[in-house]
């Protein structure tokens, strides 16, 4: 069964810190991984999805890189804000379709 | 096309009623699905449509809940006889067969008193 591990829960920065987001997952036979961000009592926006041939993808600021042998994904922010501020979930696809995710990292950026 | 649209955003119940969540998918994704999300945790998988055919129902679906998903288009999600534990943010989301990646809507707040 797989799980989905993320560390730590909760990071506090001052503003224009670079920081890296841990994921961990059990099985390595993923389809993809894909990274969310969550406001409070929010939906979730998609950030980056990898592809479980890739090794990283990126969008402005962030990078995330996917090792499967070893289960592991980080995200990198670069230049944290206050806007950044939220709840970052990291999904693994187990199939064409379906997602495990991990409890999150609730990332707070202080001005 | 504006996203995924979920209704109501916020819903309050009596233990023991039933409640019934909407979601409206973009319009040219054919895959459907539901997910829970209680407090502090990460989303947990529901079920799936794929068009109008519910093609796998996760465990933590009691006979409680059933999912609709009519012509392929809409889809409902009704909680009869409601509990306390069933209180959680109802998430829906949209995805296009052989493309990656969900697109959520903004979720549906249950609480059950």
């Amino acid at each position: 069964k797989q799980e989905v591990t993320q560390i730590p829960a909760a990071l506090s920065v001052p503003e224009g810190e670079n920081l890296v987001l841990n994921c961990s997952f059990t099985d390595s036979a993923i389809y993809n991984l894909q990274w969310f961000r969550q406001d409070p009592g929010k939906g979730l926006t998609s950030l980056l999805l990898i592809q479980s041939s890739q090794r990283e993808q990126t969008s402005g600021r962030l990078n995330a890189s996917l090792d499967k042998s070893s289960g592991r994904s980080t995200l990198y922010i670069a230049a944290s804000q206050p806007g950044d501020s939220a709840t970052y979930l990291c999904a693994v696809g187990s199939g064409t379709y379906k997602y495990i995710f991990g409890t999150g990292t609730r990332l707070k950026v202080l001005a | 096309d504006t996203g995924v649209s979920q209704d109501p955003r916020h819903k309050i119940t009596k233990r023991g009623q039933n409640v019934t969540f909407r979601c409206d998918p973009i319009s040219e994704h054919n895959r459907l699905y539901w997910y829970r999300q209680t407090l502090g945790q990460g989303p947990e998988f529901l079920t799936y449509f794929q068009n109008e055919a519910q093609l796998e129902k996760s465990r933590l679906l009691s006979d409680r809940f059933s999912a609709e998903r009519p012509k392929g288009s809409f889809s409902t999600l009704e909680i009869q006889r409601t509990e306390q534990g069933d209180s959680a943010m109802y998430l829906c989301a949209s995805s296009l067969q052989g493309e990656n990646g969900y697109t959520f809507g903004s979720g549906t707040r249950l609480t059950v008193v």
